[in-house]
């Protein structure tokens, strides 16, 4: 059973607030990502960090932020949410050794921006 | 840069018959080829995956896949549906250029159940 965390599980917040999206995991993965989810389409990786202080953009474009200050910890952040930003959030986290490669994911959070 | 393809966005079998769902990928080497599950307002659950080693990979709740490279080819069969079976099913292909670490994902196959 994966632990993977992810607060809160469904959002709905007006135009220009600032929001938090929280990611937590116990497994002592090194790795973690950020995917956004539209219904009926595929996951797009948005956000990933192969370890403390690190942070790359991945292939889709977003206004959202992430950081990494501690191993199990990857919030996103957007400063000012619009009706674009709507969708659902899957975070994922990885073990870099061992050979496994499989990513596990939280439950996801649905953002709806009013 | 790695694609995946899933044919067929929803997909219908009656209970107790043979689930196929499809997935091609384009790689120019060898990736490794993941699938998963996703039950309504969850996350996704790894079913299988293959990385190296015997092509035919058996994964949890009787799912297994075969993996042929000549086909560029990744199909996830069960031999008898059960109603719990009826989730959204996504392929996954790896980046070798990224250490395998970064995914790439179709779709998503939609599978129903028919009682």
């Amino acid at each position: 059973e994966a632990d993977i965390y992810q607060t809160p599980r469904y959002l709905v917040i007006g135009t220009g607030k600032k929001i938090t999206l929280e990611c937590s995991q116990t497994m002592g993965h090194d790795k973690m990502y950020w995917y956004q989810q539209d219904p009926g389409m595929e996951l797009h990786l948005i956000h990933y960090s192969y370890g403390v202080n690190s942070t790359e953009k991945g292939d889709l474009s977003s206004e959202s932020t992430v950081s990494r200050i501690r191993t199990e910890h990857f919030p996103l952040t957007l400063e000012s949410a619009r009706p674009s930003h709507t969708s659902q959030y899957l975070c994922a986290s990885s073990l870099s050794t061992g050979g496994r490669y499989e990513q596990y994911f939280g439950p996801g959070t649905r953002l709806t921006v009013t | 840069a790695q694609s995946v393809t899933q044919l067929g966005s929803h997909v219908s079998v009656s209970e107790g018959a043979l689930v196929l769902l499809r997935c091609n990928y384009s790689s120019s080497v060898p990736p490794y080829l993941f699938w998963y599950v996703q039950y309504p307002n969850q996350g996704l659950q790894l079913l299988l995956k293959y990385t190296t080693g015997a092509t035919l990979v058996k994964g949890i709740n009787g799912f297994e896949a075969e993996f042929k490279k000549s086909e560029t080819s990744f199909h996830l069969t069960k031999p008898s549906a059960h109603m719990s079976d009826a989730a959204e099913y996504f392929c996954a292909v790896s980046d070798p250029n990224f250490g395998n670490e970064k995914l790439t994902f179709g779709t998503g196959t939609r599978l129903t159940i028919i009682p």
